[in-house]
Order: C-alpha cells, then structure tokens, then sequence
C-alpha cells in the first residue's frame, strides 16, 4: 500500500498520560499536514510541514502538543498530559511538490482519552 | 478569513436519481476548492478540485463539481446516485497563504443516504 500511514489506528489513554502517534506519507511528497477532527465537524487544520522544517501551526494546537519531522519524511504528533478534550481523530495528509494543493489522507488514528 | 458552508447536514436520495450536495465559499483571492468523501472509520478520499479552468470538474466515481464564481458555490453532482455512494461529504478551500502552502478548511460536511 503506497498511501498515507497512520499508527496506532486506535489509542484509549487515561486522562493525564502522553501519547504518541505517527505518520507515513506517501514516499516522495515533500508536505505533511495534521488536522484533528472531532464528531459532527470537518477536520481542522493543526500543523504543516515542508520537508523538516515545521512552518505553521494553528491555534489550536497547544503548549501541551508537539509535533516533529526529523528527516523529513515519517512525522509523530505527541499530546502530552491528555484532556477529555483532546478526544478526537488526528488525521495526517501529505502532498507532493509538484501538486502541493492535493492532499492525501491517512486512515487517522482515533484517541480517546477516558 | 476563508470559511466553508455546507448547508444541508444530510441529503436523502433514492437510487438511480440524480444527487446534489451543496458547498458555498468565502475566500479572498482565487479559490482552489476541493471536495473529499470519507467513508466509516477511515480517512478522507480526494474526489475532485477546481483550480482554474472549466467550471464543470470531473472527479472520481461519476462525481462532478459546478464551480460558480458569481453565486460563490461549488456543488457536488452526480447523474445517477448508488447505493454505495453513502458516505460522509466534505468541501473544502484553501488559498495561497504566507510561506505558500495550502491547507485546508473544511465544512461541517454533509452525510448522503442513497436509499434502494
């Protein structure tokens, strides 16, 4: 499967635990986006990466949440002291240079914090 | 700010008839307008986009777009609904932004039921 790689599919944490999630992008596609999407809503955007180099991130995302793309290719999301709020599924997209404005999803990886 | 409207939560069609699902769009700008299925438990499919061009975009599984500037609109059509086609529908818009990347904003989305 040559698409956008998401693990875990599934995480249930406890209220105040960190948690990690990864993310493949297609091979070669050189932007990577991570959006959360809550019940009933469209996803929102979080953060967005060019190659390493992590060039905007949303209001949203707060002190609490940390992202990274070390060699610019898989990225991890880390949420660290987790909230009920923070129930949700993380989505990962990727786009590839030479058609930047196409995005291609991953399966996401939903997280429920008890 | 760019923002998207998808007015209708759910949209109720029997099989064999033609579909409309409904986007309105606020951008500064050129927009580039997208729209995206996503199906139970899984991640969002790209069906299609307007960049430039033709108003009327062809996209994946018989799907197409009508891009209309004057009414800022991008609906989904299709002429002949499946069953199949049951799924969750999201527009979305994005621009040139500083740094030039494009992310995405979405609407609330809009769930077809195609009935037998």
């Amino acid at each position: 499967d040559t698409g956008v790689s998401q693990n875990p599919r599934h995480k249930i944490t406890k209220r105040g635990q960190n948690v990690t999630f990864r993310c493949d992008p297609i091979s070669e596609h050189n932007r990577l986006y991570w959006y959360r999407q809550t019940l009933g809503q469209g996803p929102e955007f979080l953060t967005y990466f060019q190659n390493e180099a992590q060039l905007e991130k949303s209001r949203l995302l707060s002190d609490r949440f940390s992202a990274e793309r070390p060699k610019g290719s898989f990225s991890t999301l880390e949420i660290q002291r987790t909230e009920q709020g923070d129930s949700a599924m993380y989505l990962c997209a990727s786009s590839f240079r030479d058609s930047p404005d196409t995005q291609y999803f991953g399966p996401g990886t939903r997280l429920t914090v008890l | 700010a760019q923002s998207v409207a998808q007015p209708e939560d759910q949209v109720n069609v029997a099989e064999g008839n033609p579909l409309t699902v409904k986007c309105t769009y606020s951008v500064s700008g050129n927009p580039y307008l997208f729209w995206y299925v996503q199906y139970p438990n899984r991640g969002l499919q790209f069906l299609l986009k307007y960049i430039t061009g033709d108003n009327l975009v062809k996209g994946s599984y018989g799907f197409e777009a009508e891009f209309n500037k004057s009414q800022t609109s991008f609906h989904l059509k299709k002429p002949s609904a499946l069953v199949s086609d049951s799924a969750l529908y999201f527009c979305a818009v994005s621009g040139v932004v500083s740094g030039g990347y494009n992310k995405l904003i979405f609407g609330a989305g809009t769930r077809l039921a195609v009935h037998p």
